[in-house]
């Protein structure tokens, strides 16, 4: 139990364009999720808290203009990133947390802007 | 919401061996928990050890926790090509946002 469901698991997307990630509970609702921008050789960076129905939380130094969160359903987060350059290449992870077991990560993203 | 700090950043053993990490936290917690992440990929929750517990096992691991020190270890016994990977802890006071250290990049060599 307890799954976490990350899509797509890469993107190749063109400069400017936006690209959406999708972050989905299988088998629980998730009123809390959290996204997670990863670069190459480095830690995990916290970039935002969502709550379902309502204003993501942003960490400091997030556009949250250029990072879109949406969590419209208790087992669904959305992260786009819009107007991607390539300097927004990373790897993107989701993590949901479940009351009482603690949180469990989706498999992440890779973004490659072209 | 505190940030645990794995040492070492970098560990490599022979395979068979024994893996020792440590993670040392600032403040009060509830649990602390250990994931796992192989190259390329999410986090997997290895361990979960409660404050007021000093040791426990799940397979070949086994997690000890020190509140007085604010630390704890993990160690990965017998270890296989399979345990490389970066491990993290993450020190939980109630529910939180995780945040993480830089991890230690565990490398077995066969």
């Amino acid at each position: 139990g307890a799954v976490v469901s990350q899509h797509p698991s890469w993107v190749i997307c063109k400069s400017g364009t936006s690209v959406k990630i999708e972050c989905r509970s299988l088998d629980f609702q998730a009123t809390t999720m959290f996204w997670y921008r990863q670069f190459p050789k480095q830690s995990l960076m916290l970039m935002a808290t969502s709550n379902e129905g309502s204003k993501a939380t942003y960490e400091q130094g997030v556009e949250k203009d250029k990072f879109l969160i949406n969590h419209a359903s208790l087992t669904l987060s959305t992260l786009t990133v819009t107007s991607a350059h390539p300097e927004d290449s990373s790897f993107y992870i989701c993590s949901a947390r479940r009351e009482f077991y603690g949180y469990t990560f989706g498999s992440g993203t890779r973004l490659t802007v072209v | 919401s505190q940030q645990g700090e794995e040492d070492p950043q970098a560990l490599s053993i022979q395979e068979g061996e024994n893996a020792t990490m440590n993670c040392s936290y600032k403040t009060s917690i509830n649990n602390l928990q250990w994931y796992r992440q192989n190259s390329g990929r999410g986090l997997v929750h290895l361990i979960l050890i409660r404050s007021n517990e000093r040791e426990k096992h799940s397979g070949r691991l086994r997690v000890t926790l020190d509140t007085s020190k604010k630390s704890s270890s993990l160690l990965i016994t017998a270890s296989r090509a399979a345990d490389t990977a970066s491990y993290f802890c993450a020190p939980i006071q109630g529910a939180q946002k995780l945040v993480f250290g830089q991890g230690t990049r565990l490398t077995i060599n066969p």
